[in-house]
């Protein structure tokens, strides 16, 4: 149980176009999920924490207008990244988990690269 | 042995030895830490937790000892096998429903 997917798992896109990243909680409701950046040979760095049904929020540093997030179900989150441009290149994660537990269920990850 | 750089620090451990990864963590009122697995190109894959009520707790090859007086966590990894070559990430937090820290992270290589 408690597995987490995402959509697309690589993605090309040109500079200036939009792109979204799905996260799905497959086999549990997913109240909170979260969002993260991965740089090569770095650690995951969280971008955003999202609650069903409310506004996600960011942490420090990271453009709220250009990385939106939308989580309007227990079970999908989507993470979009607006205008994109080749500094956004990296590895997006997300992980999800149900109330007011400790685990959080990571997905596979998505490799954005922005030519 | 260890080396730091650069990069990640690497731990190169010859297959059916032992494996020791270590992690600072900076929180004194972090109450829960896991430890990660992370395979090039995947997600995080949860090892083993702990909750500051224990300062050791085995699973299947692996045991995470916590020293909160010096807020320490190691992973030690029985008898590493090739398919324990990965980067190693230790997370902590501070209660249920709180946001992960991960520390910076440890290559495993296994040599044959």
């Amino acid at each position: 149980g408690a597995v987490v997917s995402q959509h697309p798992s690589r993605v090309i896109c040109k500079s200036g176009t939009s792109v979204k990243i799905e996260c799905r909680s497959l086999d549990f409701q997913a109240t909170t999920m979260f969002w993260y950046r991965q740089f090569p040979k770095k650690s995951l760095m969280l971008m955003a924490t999202s609650n069903e049904g409310s506004k996600a929020t960011y942490e420090q540093g990271v453009e709220k207008d250009k990385f939106l997030i939308n989580h309007a179900s227990l079970t999908l989150s989507t993470l979009t990244v607006t205008s994109a441009h080749p500094e956004d290149s990296s590895f997006y994660i997300c992980s999800a988990r149900w109330d007011r537990v400790y685990e959080q269920y990571f997905g596979p990850g998505t490799r954005l690269t922005v030519t | 042995g260890e080396s730091v750089g650069l990069h990640l620090p690497t731990l190169s451990v010859q297959e059916g030895d032992n494996s020791i990864i270590n992690c600072a963590y900076s929180n004194s009122a972090s109450d829960y830490f896991i430890w990660y697995k992370q395979e090039s190109g995947k997600g995080p894959q949860f090892i083993i937790d702990i909750r500051s009520n224990m300062d050791k707790r085995q699973g299947q090859r692996v045991t995470v000892l916590l020293n909160k007086t010096v807020k320490h966590l190691s992973l030690q990894i029985a008898a590493t096998q090739p398919g324990d070559s990965a980067v190693y990430f230790c997370a902590e937090t501070r209660a249920a429903g709180n946001k992960l820290t991960f520390g910076g992270g440890t290559r495993v290589l296994v040599k044959p």
